[in-house]
């Protein structure tokens, strides 16, 4: 079993659209979750990050996180054109600072 | 504030060379950590240097190995290049090390191909 699963898509939206990314993972033991948006040929860029069970907002997005179920999701409200990426889910377990990645959701945005 | 960087950009070598990498964290960031990205693998851990001291290690061979300046910049090296070595290779710095909402942030990345 893969330390992070996401489902590699594509998905694709129209523009104005709520985008629902999702990501489960393994370890009962991860403390943090973060959401990284990467464009082609480009680095990971952070978007937000989570660690206490529910929901958080930061503008168009919101992170939900359910450590009962092992289950992370992004929502990306008003979709754009320009959120036209590949989304990363990380995990971080306790007492340690590496991330362990998911393999990516792309994601398109029709204008 | 500077974000990471990462030096060369774009590296070709052939079979059995060796190549060093180098990445200077966000200023006042201590923690730095490697990764490899490929499209067959995707983002893998290599390894983490706090206090010049490495961390933690991911599943790679001994051919890879870093180290960590007292500035808190890092390198990284691998040794006798092998065809699947070619990847996107990132650094990520992070302020420090155990604490729970402690984000990392990555380089733009340094492309290697190995002929």
């Amino acid at each position: 079993q893969k330390e992070v699963e996401q489902n590699s898509g594509p998905l694709s939206v129209p523009e104005g659209a709520i985008a629902s990314l999702n990501c489960t993972y393994s370890d009962r033991g991860s403390q943090s979750f973060f959401w990284y948006r990467q464009y082609s040929g480009k680095s990971p860029e952070l978007i937000m990050f989570i660690y206490s069970n529910g929901d958080k907002e930061d503008g168009r997005f919101t992170a939900q996180l359910n450590k009962a179920s092992q289950y992370v999701s992004l929502l990306i409200r008003d979709s754009q054109p320009s959120d036209s990426a590949t989304y990363l889910c990380a995990v971080r377990r306790t007492g340690a600072n590496n991330l362990f990645f998911g393999t990516g959701t792309r994601l398109t945005v029709i204008p | 504030k500077a974000g990471v960087t990462q030096t060369p950009r774009y590296l070709i070598k052939t079979r059995g060379q060796q190549v060093t990498l180098s990445c200077s964290p966000i200023s006042g960031h201590r923690s730095v950590s490697w990764y490899q990205q490929t499209p067959g693998q995707g983002l893998q851990f290599l390894f983490e240097y706090f206090s010049e001291t490495q961390r933690n290690k991911g599943n790679f061979p001994g051919r890879f190995s870093g180290r960590q300046f007292s500035n808190s910049r890092s390198e990284m090296n691998v040794s006798t290049l092998e065809l699947g070595d070619s990847a996107l290779y990132l650094c990520a710095s992070s302020i420090t090390r155990d604490t729970t909402a402690n984000e990392q942030f990555f380089g733009p990345g340094t492309r290697l191909t190995v002929l």
